[in-house]
């Protein structure tokens, strides 16, 4: 079984820009969740979404935006870019079924503002 | 506010003893916790997880203990290797969610 893919895994941006990040789940799982991760705050939580709905919402400005297609995919948006949104972002996918919420990570896409 | 905490940034253990890696959190609806191994440039991996009806959790050299009433839990990693150097991420979470709360991290070094 394939796992969690994220593309691209390097992206370079400008101040202003904006950037799409895609990730592709593990087949049959419906849940995927955005994290952001830096040096100083560590794995922060940014959306999830199940079933194409977000489903849960962290703490972060509405620069940051998601989607999730019929087929589980997911695209996360940031707009506007800021030096302070270089970090890795990770993508992962859970199946959501029962009491197994394990979720499965993406290798990441370290994106660079400059 | 940080609702689920590890205090220790960093641990060195000599090959073959024990780790024993430590987290905290304050939010007491949590009940489901899990822990992650995360290598540089990678996303983390899954390594353990125990529900909050448990207070044990094994799997081969992993052991995940849970203390509700102290709203702790501990990793034990035994005999460490040198392979299992790592950051090692806690994260707790409620059943019916998708959304984690992840711990800061503690880099764990195992030295030959």
């Amino acid at each position: 079984k394939a796992g969690v893919t994220q593309t691209p895994r390097y992206l370079i941006k400008t101040r202003g820009q904006q950037v799409t990040l895609s990730c592709s789940p593990i087949s049959g799982h419906r849940s995927v969740s955005w994290y952001q991760q830096t040096p100083g705050q560590g794995l922060q939580f940014l959306f999830e979404y199940f079933s194409e709905t977000q489903r849960n919402k962290g703490n972060f400005p509405g620069r940051f935006s998601g989607r999730q297609f019929s087929n589980s995919r997911s695209e996360m948006n940031v707009s506007t870019l800021e030096l302070g949104d270089s970090a890795l972002y990770l993508c992962a996918s859970s199946s959501q079924t029962g009491i197994n919420t394990e979720a499965f990570f993406g290798q990441g896409t370290r994106l660079t503002v400059v | 506010d940080q609702q689920v905490k590890q205090n220790s940034p960093s641990l060195s253990v000599q090959e073959g003893r024990i780790s024993i890696l430590n987290c905290d959190y304050t939010n007491s609806m949590f009940d489901y916790f899990l822990w992650y191994k995360k290598y540089p440039a990678e996303g983390p991996t899954f390594l353990i997880s125990i529900s909050s009806i448990k207070d044990k959790n094994e799997d081969g050299r992993f052991t995940v203990f849970l203390n509700k009433s102290a709203k702790h839990l501990s990793l034990h990693i035994v005999p460490s290797q040198p392979g299992d150097s790592a950051v090692y991420f806690c994260a707790a979470s409620r059943l019916q969610g998708g959304k984690l709360i992840f711990g800061q991290g503690t880099e764990l070094s195992v030295k030959p």
